[in-house]
């Protein structure tokens, strides 16, 4: 069965350095989406991708981050300038075209922020 | 806006138990919900998912969920817990924005089974 597959699995970054998450989606899916869990907390919305833009981003997401797909497989998160509250596990997820298709999700990255 | 409550952090069973994990949701429209499982170091894995139609949704691994309209729940079953079902369960609501669907998470249900 194809997966979403994430790397690093885990990444190791000094504050205020820069980080690039890396996701491969699921090849025939159209929608692309970043979640964060910070340990002990709930999983939470980041952005959502689609037709090579932003479709929604929530209140997390703010100039720090970027999202982009460069070319026709991989899908990246990047935050430019870590802080300590970055430090979480970060899952990729991918849907097929359809209003409510399931999502499919990565293993996550754990990015940890020194 | 939306939002998802699971009242219990840990639940605790016997193997071969029976199992009910709560779920209760708020949403204005008509809920697309799931529930999805992970295990340690792993992503998230879809067990089960309600749009429309029958209340009782199946599920893989044996589980299966009721959709109840008049109490917000959306409930997950299993008649017989196996040791291998030890995980973090998640139940979320869809919200569809036109560019994807957005989940909404419950905080989580840890289960631990004793054998």
């Amino acid at each position: 069965e194809p997966e979403v597959t994430q790397t690093p699995s885990h990444q190791v970054t000094q504050m205020g350095q820069e980080v690039i998450l890396r996701c491969v989606p699921i090849s025939n899916h159209l929608y692309f989406y970043w979640y964060r869990q910070i340990l002990g907390q709930k999983v939470e919305f980041l952005v959502s991708f689609y037709n090579n833009e932003i479709s929604e981003k929530s209140e997390i997401f703010d100039d720090q981050f970027s999202v982009e797909r460069p070319d026709g497989s991989n899908f990246t998160l990047k935050i430019r300038s870590t802080k300590l509250e970055d430090s979480a596990m970060y899952f990729c997820a991918s849907s097929p075209g359809g209003t409510f298709q399931p999502q499919h999700f990565g293993d996550g990255t754990r990015l940890s922020i020194l | 806006a939306q939002s998802v409550t699971q009242p219990d952090i840990h639940i605790t069973v016997s193997e071969g138990a029976s199992l009910e994990l709560r779920c209760n949701y708020s949403y204005g429209a008509t809920p697309y919900l799931f529930w999805y499982v992970q295990s340690p170091g792993q992503g998230l894995q879809l067990l089960l998912k309600y749009f429309s139609g029958d209340t009782l949704v199946q599920g893989i691994k044996g589980f299966e969920a009721e959709f109840k309209r008049s109490q917000s729940s959306f409930n997950l079953r299993k008649p017989s817990v196996h040791w291998s079902d030890a995980a973090e369960y998640f139940c979320a609501v869809g919200t569809f924005t036109g560019g994807g669907n957005k989940l909404t998470f419950g905080t989580g249900t840890q289960l631990k089974v004793e054998l």
